[in-house]
């Protein structure tokens, strides 16, 4: 069936450290893919989608590319502060279910 | 401020309770759903809800019941959980009738607490 598969956690960084948190996917035909990001306490937040191959989703300084090729579509940011610490989930979308990855809690240190 | 509005935010029941929790959006959303999210864990769906109607049932046990009262209204009733049911539950809503845009806007859930 569908799986998304992303990068064990805890990621800690230091403030204004480059960020890479890894997801691939397994699917069949064409899903939608998407990060969502958890701040402590909350609930989830849709952080940036893409809905085909070579789409690039952005938000917040945040970016992803569907990679068709490599079924990926890794999160991204030049730049990390301290207020981006949370949990991020990849995740895709099939029919009417959205399949989460495990998530990735990230620490950033001042 | 999330435009899924969640009630209780908190709530302990003991195995023998019947106690509900309430989701309410005002996005006009035509599906919505419960999901279970374990600590540390991924979210989990349980129930979508499309045009008022339940599409999908994970499985889940008899001892969680949803209910649909109209469109911007989602229960969830419970009744004679276990303790392994506590977990902070989630609501969401979609405004396609379906997830196949991902665009699922959740609520800040409700933690529950089975003694």
């Amino acid at each position: 069936g569908d799986s998304v598969t992303q990068m064990e956690g805890p990621v800690t960084l230091s403030e204004e450290a480059c960020l890479t948190i890894n997801c691939t996917y397994t699917a069949t035909g064409y899903p939608s893919l998407f990060w969502y990001v958890q701040y402590p306490g909350e609930g989830l937040q849709l952080l940036l989608k893409a809905t085909k191959a070579d789409d690039k989703g952005s938000n917040k300084g945040f970016e992803a590319t569907y990679r068709k090729e490599t079924t990926s579509f890794h999160l991204e940011k030049g730049s990390v502060q301290v207020s981006d610490s949370a949990v991020y989930f990849c995740a895709l979308s099939r029919d009417d279910k959205i399949i989460f990855g495990k998530g990735t809690r990230l620490h950033i240190l001042p | 401020d999330t435009e899924v509005t969640q009630t209780p935010k908190h709530l302990v029941m003991g195995m023998t309770n019947k106690k509900s929790l309430k989701c309410e959006q005002h996005m006009g959303h035509r599906a919505m759903y419960w999901y279970k999210q374990k600590a540390k864990k991924p979210p989990e769906l349980m129930f979508v809800y499309s045009y008022e109607k339940l599409s999908i049932n994970e499985s889940v046990p008899s001892r969680f019941s949803p209910e649909c009262p109209n469109s911007s209204l989602l229960n969830l009733h419970l009744h004679a959980l276990q303790p392994e049911d506590s977990a902070l539950y989630l609501c969401a809503s979609s405004p396609y009738g379906g997830a196949r845009t991902g665009e699922l806007f959740f609520g800040e859930g409700s933690r529950l607490t089975v003694l």
